[in-house]
């Protein structure tokens, strides 16, 4: 079975600071892994994924994530934070065979100005 | 504006009434996704069409739930009889294919208070 672990409920950095949101998956068979950011009242926005090749993916909004299959790991990051990318990160994943997506609990990120 | 739509937004109903939810996808986008979300989770998956084929029902949706692709364009999920736990955000998503590298483009979702 297919599952997702995002162990902080929140996460608080200062603006200008590299910021990381942490993932753990476990999936049968090759991962296809995915970021979404949601903010207030609002869906999910598509930030990220990874499917095959290189594991450094580049996404939206200046966010990169990596991916580590030793780990099973896709951790989310950035360089340098702003006040505006305070919002609710979810990490997910689907196998090859299934067609829905797992999400995780998501985790909040704060940034302080 | 070319992305998922639904509508309501917001819908506030007693319990034991029936609503329905209606979700317009991406224009040209075979597969259709409905998920639930509550407070403080991830979107749980409800169910998704291939078309207008229903391929796959989480345990989630109770036979009180019911989701139509008539024409394998818009949908529409159906709650009959609410209960207060169904109230919840409700995402429709879309994807080109079938593909598992597809990615999902979400709606805005509904938000459904049963009082």
């Amino acid at each position: 079975a297919q599952s997702v672990a995002q162990p902080e409920d929140q996460v608080n950095v200062a603006e200008g600071n590299p910021l990381t949101v942490k993932c753990t998956y476990s999936v049968s068979g090759n991962p296809y892994l995915f970021w979404y950011v949601q903010y207030p009242n609002r869906g999910l926005q598509f930030l990220l994924k990874y499917i095959t090749g290189d594991n450094l993916v580049k996404g939206s909004y200046g966010f990169e994530a990596e991916f580590n299959k030793s780990q099973t790991s896709f951790h989310l990051k950035k360089p340098s934070a702003l006040v505006s990318d305070s919002a609710l990160y979810f990490c997910a994943v689907r196998d090859s065979s299934a067609s829905k997506i797992i999400f995780g609990s998501g985790t909040r990120l704060s940034i302080r100005p | 504006d070319t992305g998922v739509s639904q509508d309501p937004r917001h819908k506030i109903t007693k319990r034991g009434q029936n609503v329905t939810f209606r979700c317009d996808p991406i224009s040209e986008h075979n597969r259709l996704y409905w998920y639930r979300q509550t407070l403080g989770q991830g979107p749980e998956f409800l169910t998704y069409f291939q078309n207008e084929a229903q391929l796959e029902k989480s345990r989630l949706l109770s036979d009180r739930f019911s989701a139509e692709r008539p024409k394998g364009s818009f949908s529409t999920l159906e709650i009959q009889r609410t209960e207060q736990g169904d109230s919840a955000m409700y995402l429709c998503a879309s994807s080109p294919t079938g593909l598992a590298g597809d990615t999902q483009y979400f709606g805005p979702g509904t938000r459904l208070t049963v009082l």
